[in-house]
């Protein structure tokens, strides 16, 4: 299974952008590229996915390069409340979510 | 509501105990997925369940055992409880159809004495 290389942590500032890098060099032609995000003492939650095309939802947005190497997740603006372990996950497409191994993310620190 | 409520959201317990950990959706999905976390080493998965007659063992399924009683239902049993099982689990979901995005539970803490 193709895997991904994300830093341990970063840290940011309230209402600026946040760029937050995943690595998968590895990565297939039928991967595609999910994003989840645990908020202390939750579950992990959906951000957002893409195979090949940059991808934007209310959450964030999803820069993919064009060799599919790497990803960038953006928050636009972060708020404190999007502090979180944000994950970075490749799925091949063949396969289901039972697939999607969650490592150790990024811990992302917000300060106001 | 949530979409998905996990029973009990914390529990102690001592060795050998039987527990069980109780998960139910509203979110009409089929599939139903149960996995733990660990400090550092990320979620693991231990069961999951397409419906309510399909039944799969996950990466860490040994010492634990699971019931699909309902489409909206899937238990997570400790049959005899061991230390080593203390930590965090989550329960699940997703349609069968669609993307494949996880609507995940709060938790439930577990602790083996």
């Amino acid at each position: 299974d193709a895997k991904t290389t994300q830093p341990n942590s970063m840290e940011s500032n309230e209402e600026e952008p946040v760029h937050l890098p995943c690595n998968h060099s590895t990565i297939s032609g039928t991967d595609y590229i999910h994003w989840y995000r645990q908020l202390p003492s939750q579950g992990p939650e959906y951000v957002i996915h893409g195979l090949t095309s940059n991808v934007n939802n209310r959450m964030a947005s999803l820069a993919i390069a064009e060799d599919r190497k790497s990803s960038t997740l953006i928050l636009h603006r972060a708020t404190l409340r999007d502090a979180a372990v944000y994950y970075c996950i490749l799925r091949d497409r063949g396969q289901g979510a039972q697939k999607l191994v969650f490592g150790q993310g990024t811990r992302l620190t917000i300060n106001p | 509501d949530a979409d998905v409520t996990q029973t009990p959201r914390n529990r102690i317990t001592k060795t050998g105990k039987r527990i069980m950990l109780e998960c139910s959706q509203t979110k009409g999905h089929d599939r139903m997925y149960w996995y733990r976390q660990d400090p550092g080493l990320g979620l693991r998965l231990i069961y999951y369940s397409f419906d309510v007659k399909d039944i799969n063992k996950g990466e860490i399924s040994d010492g634990y055992s699971v019931s699909r009683q309902a489409q909206a239902k899937f238990s997570l049993s400790l049959e005899s409880a061991i230390p080593n099982q203390t930590a965090l689990y989550f329960c699940a979901t997703r349609p069968s159809s669609g993307a494949n995005v996880l609507t995940f539970g709060a938790g439930s803490r577990l602790t083996v004495l």
